[in-house]
């Protein structure tokens, strides 16, 4: 079965820094392109940011921009999010989702596989 | 980033069709077919509906149908029953390598 699990989720000070983790099991991670996407409290669903199969391409949300960086060890078949200078307004549950495309470089921009998130709280 | 624009609700009762919009600019949902709908229950993940525009998943079932005119986008489920009320986001393409969400629907069986 394929699944996605995050981890790394916790309460952190406002100006702090976080590395989220989601661990794939039951694919091919090393073929699939693959994106963080958040939630905030009552709140809509928001792209964060995606990163090929290689990792050779990366985008980001502009929420995120300078702050947050997106990486992956195919070897471990895991995601990772890097979270710098966090503030309030990223208190959020953050979801890793699996883009379906297989080839490098492409992305499909939508996602069939996501995990059940992982809540990031920035407060003092 | 501004989100796409959708319906703050939209109820029915069992067995009516109901159509969720989506609209956008021509650089998301106009001017590209990469068009998704997701599902997603309180407390949950959101789960693929419909991808391209118009394509649906195996195991979606077929009462789910998309479409697109211009810069907006559609969601129209049909025959609605009590298990598809729950929240419902859009998603689409945006110039220079983004991604935008819908602003989200609530959907209510009455």
């Amino acid at each position: 079965e394929e699944q996605l699990l995050e981890s790394g989720g916790t309460l952190v000070q406002p100006g702090g820094s976080l590395r989220l983790s989601c661990a794939a099991s039951g694919f091919s991670f090393s073929s699939y392109a693959m994106s963080w996407v958040r939630q905030a409290p009552g709140k809509g669903l928001e792209w964060v940011s995606a990163i090929s199969s290689s990792g050779v391409r990366i985008h980001y949300a502009d929420s995120g921009k300078g702050r947050f960086t997106i990486s992956r060890d195919n070897s471990k078949n895991t995601l990772y999010l890097q979270m710098n200078s966090l503030r309030a307004e990223d208190t959020a549950v953050y979801y890793c989702a699996k883009d379906p495309n297989s080839r490098d470089y492409y992305f499909a921009w939508y996602f069939d596989l996501w995990g059940r998130g992982t809540l990031v709280t920035v407060s003092s | 980033q501004s989100a796409l624009t959708q319906p703050a609700s939209v109820s029915g009762s069992p067995g009516q069709s109901i159509t969720i919009s989506c609209t956008g600019t021509s650089s998301d949902v106009g001017g590209y077919n990469y068009v998704s709908w997701y599902q997603q229950y309180p407390g949950k993940a959101p789960k693929l509906m419909i991808y391209d525009v118009t394509n649906r998943p195996s195991g979606v079932s077929n009462r789910f149908s998309g479409s697109k005119s211009g810069n907006t986008a559609s969601l129209t489920i049909s025959g609605l029953q009590a298990e598809d009320e729950a929240d419902y986001y859009c998603n689409s393409y945006r110039s220079s390598s983004t991604l935008v969400f819908g602003t989200g629907t609530k959907v209510t069986v009455l």
